[in-house]
């Protein structure tokens, strides 16, 4: 366990379905991050919140909505899919110090392996 | 603009070779920091080394040891003796210090290592 728990570990989806998501962090940290990898892709970088403010928005569709209610949970609520949104989703927190330009390394959860049919 | 190169795409080595994962990274900032990941096939990202900028000395954990190289900006990683259970793909990941509300962390393509017996 690192510290970092994502929910579903798996997840299949209709295009039209609705689903959610879940990230969860332990460790105090300050920031979540959630990222789409594809196949033969690199990580995208697909939103970022500090102190449960969203700070990046790495043009993700809208289809894609994140969620923070705290700085310990992160969700991605998903709807109306595309087949090409099948990826791994992964949810990743950091403690940042913006005031000391500090970055104290990031930990990652075990991903969502999401498959849109 | 962050941006990391990891040329190399796929590796293949016959275990106890050693074998050398090149990094490059761009950055205009003079504070940031370097992190190499590894994600074995079920897909966690598992966090390996973090190094911050004015920390150029070199190091070394058991077989694995970091070449950092501010001239060439470089961060390479070089696995000693090589073993069946160091295949996977290696990612090379670069995080500016946070300014104002940013502090995210930008991969390379990733490297795959396939470790023979």
């Amino acid at each position: 366990e690192t510290g970092v728990t994502q929910t579903p570990r798996h997840l299949v989806m209709g295009m039209t379905n609705k689903k959610s998501l879940k990230c969860e962090q332990h460790l105090g940290h300050n920031a979540m991050y959630w990222y789409k990898q594809s196949a033969k892709k690199p990580l995208e970088l697909m939103f970022v919140y500090n102190f449960k403010e969203q700070t990046e928005n790495n043009s993700v569709p809208s289809r894609f909505s994140p969620e923070c209610p705290n700085s310990s949970h992160l969700f991605l609520h998903l709807h109306t899919l595309q087949p090409e949104d099948s990826a791994l989703y992964l949810c990743a927190s950091s403690q940042v110090s913006f005031a000391r330009r500090a970055n104290y390394g990031y930990t990652f959860g075990s991903g969502t392996r999401l498959t849109v049919v | 603009a962050q941006k990391v190169t990891q040329a190399q795409t796929e590796i293949s080595v016959v275990e106890k070779e050693d074998v050398t994962l090149d990094c490059v990274y761009e950055t205009r900032d003079t504070t940031y920091y370097l992190f190499w990941y590894k994600q074995p096939p079920s897909g966690e990202l598992v966090f390996l080394i973090r190094r911050n900028s004015f920390d150029e000395q070199n190091e070394i954990s058991g077989r694995y040891s970091w070449n950092f190289q501010k001239s060439t900006s470089s961060f390479n990683f070089t696995i000693t003796a090589s073993q069946v259970v160091d295949s996977a793909v290696y990612f090379c990941a670069l995080s500016e210090a946070p300014t104002g509300a940013n502090s995210k962390l930008t991969f390379g393509k990733g490297i795959t290592l396939s470790v023979r017996p």
